[in-house]
Formats: C-alpha cells, sequence, structure tokens
C-alpha cells in the first residue's frame, strides 16, 4: 500500500552514461515533483508537474528532463551524468498545486563514479 | 539570501528536555508553512501545515505555531524516537506552488 514508489533505491554507474529513476504514486493526486536533496541534506525543488503544466526549475541542467506517461507516473532522465550528479533524488506528490501537502517516496541514491 | 533559515543546525536533548526549533522565513506572500520530520535513509514525512498567523497544530509531543515572521515547533518531554531532521519549507505567491525548503535541524534525544 506504499503511496509514492521509486526504483531504483540505489544507482551506482559512471560519468557520460545516461539512467533513469522511476515514480509512481498511488495516491490519485494531480501534481508530481521532483527535488534533489545534496550532500549537505539541503532538498531543492527540480521540477514540478501535472497534466497541464511542467515547470522547471531554472538552475536544473538540461540533461535533465522528466516524462510522464501518465497521471500516477513521473520518471527522470538523466543524460552525461557528472560527478555533481551525485545525490539523493526524492520523488513527491500532492493533490493539486498550491499550498498542499506533498507526499515523498523513499528517495533513490546516485552514484556518479 | 535564504529564504527559509532553520535554527539550530543541531540540537541534542535528553530525554524529557522540552525545547524548541525555529523557522523563519523572509518570502512575502506566504501561502502555507509545512514542517516535515526526515529519518536517515527515508523520505520527508509530513508533520503540519500551518496558514496564517496565530495559527497552531499538534500531534502527539510535538505543536507548531506560526506567526508573520517564523514558526516553531515545540517538542514536549522528547523521547528517543523523536530524534530525526525535522525540515521546514513554505510555499508563497511566487512559487508557483513548490515548496522551499530550510536546511534542517537535527534532533538527537538521548535516554
Amino acid at each position: 500500500d506504499t503511496a509514492v514508489s521509486q526504483t531504483p533505491k540505489y544507482l551506482v554507474t559512471q560519468m557520460g552514461n545516461d539512467k533513469s529513476i522511476k515514480c509512481e504514486q498511488n495516491l490519485g493526486h494531480d501534481t508530481m515533483y521532483w527535488y534533489k536533496q545534496d550532500s549537505k541534506k539541503f532538498l531543492k525543488i527540480m521540477f514540478s508537474y501535472n497534466n497541464k503544466e511542467l515547470i522547471i526549475n531554472e538552475t536544473v541542467p538540461n540533461r535533465f528532463s522528466p516524462k510522464s506517461p501518465d497521471k500516477a507516473h513521473l520518471n527522470l532522465h538523466i543524460n552525461s551524468l557528472e560527478l555533481g550528479d551525485s545525490a539523493v533524488y526524492f520523488c513527491a506528490s500532492t493533490i493539486a498545486s498550491g499550498p498542499n501537502e506533498q507526499f515523498f517516496g523513499p528517495g533513490t541514491r546516485l552514484t556518479v563514479l | 539570501e535564504d529564504q527559509v533559515t532553520q535554527s539550530p543546525e543541531a540540537l541534542r536533548l535528553q530525554e524529557g528536555e522540552s525545547s524548541s526549533l525555529n523557522c523563519s522565513y523572509t518570502v512575502s506572500g506566504l501561502r502555507g508553512l509545512f514542517w516535515y520530520r526526515q529519518d536517515p535513509g527515508k523520505g520527508p514525512e509530513f508533520l503540519f501545515t500551518l496558514y496564517s498567523a496565530g495559527e497552531e497544530k499538534e500531534k502527539e509531543r510535538l505543536k507548531a505555531t506560526l506567526t508573520k515572521k517564523e514558526s516553531f515547533l515545540h517538542i514536549t518531554a522528547p523521547k528517543p524516537e523523536d530524534s530525526a531532521t525535522y525540515l521546514c519549507a513554505v510555499t508563497y505567491g511566487g512559487s508557483q506552488g513548490n515548496l522551499i525548503f530550510g536546511k534542517g535541524t537535527k534532533l538527537s534525544v538521548k535516554p
């Protein structure tokens, strides 16, 4: 009965590779997000997405792209991985964009060697 | 300049020793202030949402309050299982619904 799930839990890869992280929510929510948590545990928004609009944080490199096959899924694709991409990535969802609580997945720890 | 500042960065308490965590914000047009708890290796877990100054919410040993400039998370008679990082986040008119997080307070409660 997991609400927001992510796969894989851990991802270790070489510089220059392309990888994807999957996210699924079974809460019936309309809006999903991707966050990056750096080594200092600081959480920063990367993307927010509902079925009408994608909002991209301007600091996110265009090597990162969200893909949503349907309302319950928001996957994160990363091209040409760099050392600085190493972090924990969290997916989250909320009932609708606005001042509503967001529910987070368990995170994916990405390590780029 | 950080929009959301949490203090202290770390707090060590003895079991039963009550204290407060602070979250101050500089954004205009606050739409909501959120408290989350994060355990090591896990995603943030939602605790409270506060929408307007003067609002208070309670859950077990935790009580969150909000003023026009800051929020406090009061922990009464903490237990070791309250040990975690507590995150504060805001949404405001310019954040397009996104949460803007502070850097968290790491709480350790010793038995």
